[in-house]
């Protein structure tokens, strides 16, 4: 499984947009990339996902260095309601076991009114 | 559209007691997973089905063990519980990753108390 490194917290003021960056250096040349969150007291959610292009959804856009080595969630306005844990995910592209979703620590991001 | 359901919400438990956590799923997923998910940590995973009738262990299967009779139901047992099973439960449930290109679903948590 590819290895992640990101930021333990973050910290961002609500309307503001926020960078959320992922290192996954060791990720496989057919590895999707998720990301996930987690607000407080509930399960994870899917935020979106990209393979080699940046992606853009209602939620948030996801850009993918050329070399795949990082990523960068953004939020374009970061309100109250993102305050969660962002997990990215490495994800390769076939079933099994393979296939599943191993989370790390993630990256705490707080909002500021 | 309930999406995964977990079934109960919170429970507390004696040492040496045996439950069944009951996940259910309206989306006709092939795929479903347990996790468990202790303080300030991710999630980790129990057990996982790709499918009705079949199960396999993921990183953390010490102590438990699961059913899928039905294609819409995992059942994650602990058959003598004990402090440190002590966690938040997760249930997800996904289509095939035949392509990577697939999200899942999680349940909002079980709580479960080992005294």
């Amino acid at each position: 499984d590819a290895k992640t490194t990101q930021p333990n917290s973050m910290e961002s003021n609500e309307e503001e947009p926020v960078h959320l960056p992922c290192n996954h250096s060791t990720i496989s040349g057919t590895d999707y990339i998720h990301w996930y969150r987690q607000l407080p007291s509930q399960g994870p959610e899917y935020v979106i996902h990209g393979l080699t292009s940046n992606v853009n959804n209602r939620m948030a856009s996801l850009a993918i260095a050329e070399d795949r080595k990082s990523s960068t969630l953004i939020l374009h306005r970061a309100t109250l309601r993102d305050a969660a844990v962002y997990y990215c995910i490495p994800k390769p592209a076939y079933g099994g076991s393979q296939g599943n979703l191993i989370f790390g620590k993630g990256t705490k991001l707080s909002v500021k009114p | 559209n309930a999406g995964v359901t977990q079934t109960p919400k919170f429970r507390v438990l004696k040492t040496g007691q045996s439950m069944t956590l009951l996940c259910a799923q309206d989306m006709n997923h092939e795929y479903m997973y347990w996790y468990r998910q202790d303080p300030g940590m991710g999630l980790r995973l129990i057990h996982y089905s790709v499918g009705e009738g079949t199960t396999a262990k993921g990183e953390v299967p010490d102590g438990y063990n699961v059913s899928r009779l039905k294609k819409q139901n995992f059942l994650l047992g602990l058959e003598s519980a004990a402090p440190s099973q002590t966690s938040v439960y997760f249930c997800a449930s996904s289509l095939p990753y035949l392509t990577g290109n697939t999200e899942a679903f999680f349940g909002q948590g079980t709580r479960l108390t080992v005294v």
